[in-house]
């Protein structure tokens, strides 16, 4: 079965860092995209990266590239989604992905949907 | 980015009644391939999103065929033929036509 395992609430303070964490098993971790989706209290679901655990290519929404920063370690299959100084703003709970992808006509990998979700990281920035 | 609106943003149903909610998208979602990448997803109160309909139509494995999902170009819809008490939540459609990943606002399923 295909299992995605976030790590814990946080309660954090600003100006903090913080790495959270997503596991991946019952698949190939590897060979998968891993999403990472923000969805803010009370509001709806915002896209902010993407990471390829086989050779670590990453892609952000611009609005989020660099302001924090996606990683895996495929040997444990684990992705990371990480801030060096958190905000207010970060309230919020981060949901990791698996997406599912096509392969173009000219070979390219091409990540097209998110198929299996994790449970949801709640993470509390407050002074 | 391209902008996914979704209408209504909130939808009161009697169960056993039909319901359906509208996706516009600000750029046509077909692809140069041929192909749409929209699709539905459902969270329901306290859980993740869940995939119901994959590339405008298609119902995902395990999801009932009561969901069904049609379009074409910038205009979407998901129909629920006879709504059950399960189906309350949050609607999202989302695009990847672009290599981007866009979700409309949601709307939200509640029973009457």
């Amino acid at each position: 079965e295909v299992q995605l395992v976030q790590s814990g609430t946080e309660v954090q303070k600003p100006g903090e860092s913080l790495k959270i964490s997503c596991k991946g098993s019952g698949y190939n971790f590897p060979n998968y995209w891993i999403a990472w989706v923000r969805q803010m209290p009370g509001r709806g679901l915002e896209w902010m990266g993407i990471i390829y655990p086989g050779d670590s290519d990453t892609r952000y929404r611009p609005s989020f590239q660099g302001q924090v920063t996606i990683s895996a370690d495929k040997s444990i299959n684990t992705a990371y989604l990480q801030w060096r100084s958190l905000r207010a703003s970060d309230t919020a709970i981060y949901f990791c992905a698996r997406v599912r992808y096509y392969y173009d006509s000219a070979g390219y990998n091409r990540p097209r949907y998110f198929d299996r979700w994790g449970q949801g990281t709640l993470v509390t920035v407050s002074s | 980015d391209i902008v996914m609106t979704q209408t209504p943003l909130s939808l009161s149903v009697t169960p056993g009644q039909p319901a359906s909610i509208s996706c516009r998208s600000s750029q046509s979602l077909l692809h140069s391939d041929g192909k749409t990448y929209l699709y539905w997803y459902l969270q329901k109160p306290g859980q993740s999103p869940q995939l119901l309909i994959y590339e405008v139509s298609n119902r995902f494995p395990g999801v009932p065929d009561r969901f069904s999902g049609s379009g074409s170009g910038t205009y979407f819809t998901l129909r629920i033929s006879r709504v059950e008490a399960e189906d309350v939540g949050i609607y999202y459609c989302m695009q990847s036509t672009q290599p981007t990943f866009d979700f409309g606002q949601g709307t939200k399923l509640e029973m009457k």
